[in-house]
């Protein structure tokens, strides 16, 4: 079935390098996707957002980058901080399919070792 | 605003009991969720609703049931509470929009702070 997933559970990076965290998507129907960060014990949290008409978003810190031709999705984090270690969702949504709900993918733990 | 606020936040349950999880929002929403996530894995979306008085299933609404009579509220509820309920349970909203893809924004779920329920 259709599903959005991850190609890696957990990525170990060192503070002061970039991340990049990468999410392949099956729905050729999804036209959002957003990136969510959770933290221990916490809710997800909201990091970026693009659509399907865009390649390239840029945030503070953050860039989502859309391929669409080979249905990949990827967020780079800048100067990788200890305060960024958690674990990374993207999720996709069909917006034309009038349900607004999320597809999430099983989540990257993204590790900062000072 | 508080945003999306959960009740309660951590519960334990026996085999075929029944409780009700809370959930609000003070966003004026019209969109709310219920997801469960389980270890080491995504969400799963279980109902969700676009409104008062409209539900409809998610994912894996098997065990449960929701109601949605007003616009703050959208509580859960597992009538015979069994193992493989055992999870997180994340309750979000998000604003209405239009079908046609506008600016980016309302489309964005936010979400409470979470249930962890343990059946056993």
């Amino acid at each position: 079935g259709e599903s959005v997933g991850l190609h890696l559970p957990t990525l170990s990076v060192q503070e002061g390098d970039n991340s990049i965290i990468n999410c392949a998507y099956s729905n050729s129907a999804s036209d959002y996707f957003i990136w969510y960060k959770q933290e221990s014990g916490k809710g997800p949290q909201f990091i970026i957002d693009i659509r399907s008409n865009m390649d390239k978003r840029q945030g503070q810190r953050v860039t989502v980058l859309l391929n669409k031709t080979v249905k990949h999705l990827s967020l780079q984090i800048a100067a990788t901080q200890p305060g960024d270690s958690a674990v990374y969702f993207c999720a996709d949504l069909s917006l034309l399919t009038g349900r607004r709900a999320l597809t999430f993918g099983s989540g990257t733990r993204l590790q900062v070792q000072p | 605003n508080a945003g999306v606020t959960q009740t309660p936040k951590f519960r334990i349950l026996k085999i075929g009991q029944s409780m009700t999880l809370q959930c609000t929002q003070d966003m004026n929403h019209n969109y709310m969720y219920w997801y469960r996530q389980d270890p080491g894995m995504g969400l799963k979306l279980i109902y969700y609703s676009v409104g008062a008085g409209i539900t409809d299933k998610g994912e894996v609404p098997n065990g449960y049931n929701v109601s949605r009579s007003t616009t703050e509220d959208f509580p859960l509820r597992l009538e015979l509470a069994a193992p493989s309920q055992t999870s997180v349970y994340f309750c979000a909203s998000s604003k209405k929009q239009g079908l046609t893809v506008e600016t980016s924004g309302k489309n964005i779920q936010y979400f409470g702070a979470g249930t962890r329920l343990s059946v056993l």
